[in-house]
């Protein structure tokens, strides 16, 4: 159980495209989801939090007219990068909150985005 | 400000040696504490976490952790690692209100020698 998944796993596109990436709970509902980025080598940063019905919550520094989330139902949350260029290239990595266990978090396999 | 402190960035055990890794937090109340393990290319895996009661947390793939208030600590131990054991580390901190944030140290990169 508890499975999140990620679509697409890897995406490159030109600079000054928009690119959508989805985030699934499999098998549970998810009342809560999470944005986190993460540079090469490095710890995963937080962006947004994602309340299903509502609008995300950002965390300070993160644009949220470029990082655009849309939490529409309890099992789907989207990422959309509006405008990417080559600095936001990066691994994406959600994660969402079981509604029955409240403080674990269950991660997806990540979305590995190149912006040429 | 909640904060996750790995010291060692990149560590290298032979298989079938013990290993720990530490973490130290940084928290103003009772923490919610974690440890997840990523392959390359990959989403995290949580191998435990510490919510309350006893301080010795059992986990997955033969992982424990104890928490130690005292130290601030929460340092993950394997008896004997195995060659698939290598992978990226990461201690979190559950933070806000629900502890619902995680808070992520840098991460140990832990490589096996066979």
């Amino acid at each position: 159980g508890a499975v999140v998944s990620q679509h697409p796993s890897r995406v490159i596109c030109k600079s000054g495209t928009s690119v959508k990436i989805e985030c699934r709970s499999l098998d549970f509902q998810a009342t809560t989801m999470f944005w986190y980025r993460q540079f090469p080598k490095k710890s995963l940063m937080l962006m947004a939090t994602s309340n299903e019905g509502s609008k995300a919550t950002y965390e300070q520094g993160v644009e949220k007219d470029k990082f655009l989330i849309n939490h529409a139902s309890l099992t789907l949350s989207t990422l959309t990068v509006t405008s990417a260029h080559p600095e936001d290239s990066s691994f994406y990595i959600c994660s969402a909150r079981d509604s029955q266990t409240v403080h674990e978090q269950y991660f997806g396999p990540g979305t590995r985005l190149t912006v040429t | 400000a909640q904060s996750v402190t790995q010291p060692d960035i990149h560590i290298t055990v032979s298989e079938g040696a013990s290993l720990e890794l530490r973490c130290n937090y940084s928290y103003g109340a009772t923490p919610y504490l974690f440890w997840y393990v990523q392959s390359p290319g990959q989403g995290l895996q949580l191998l435990l976490k510490y919510f309350s009661g006893d301080t010795l947390v059992q986990g997955i793939k033969g992982f424990e952790a104890e928490f130690k208030r005292s130290q601030s600590s929460f340092n993950l131990r394997k008896p004997s690692v195995h060659w698939s054991d290598a992978a990226e580390y990461f201690c979190a901190v559950g933070a806000g209100q629900g502890a619902q944030k995680l808070v992520f140290g840098q991460g140990t990169r832990l490589t096996i020698n066979p």
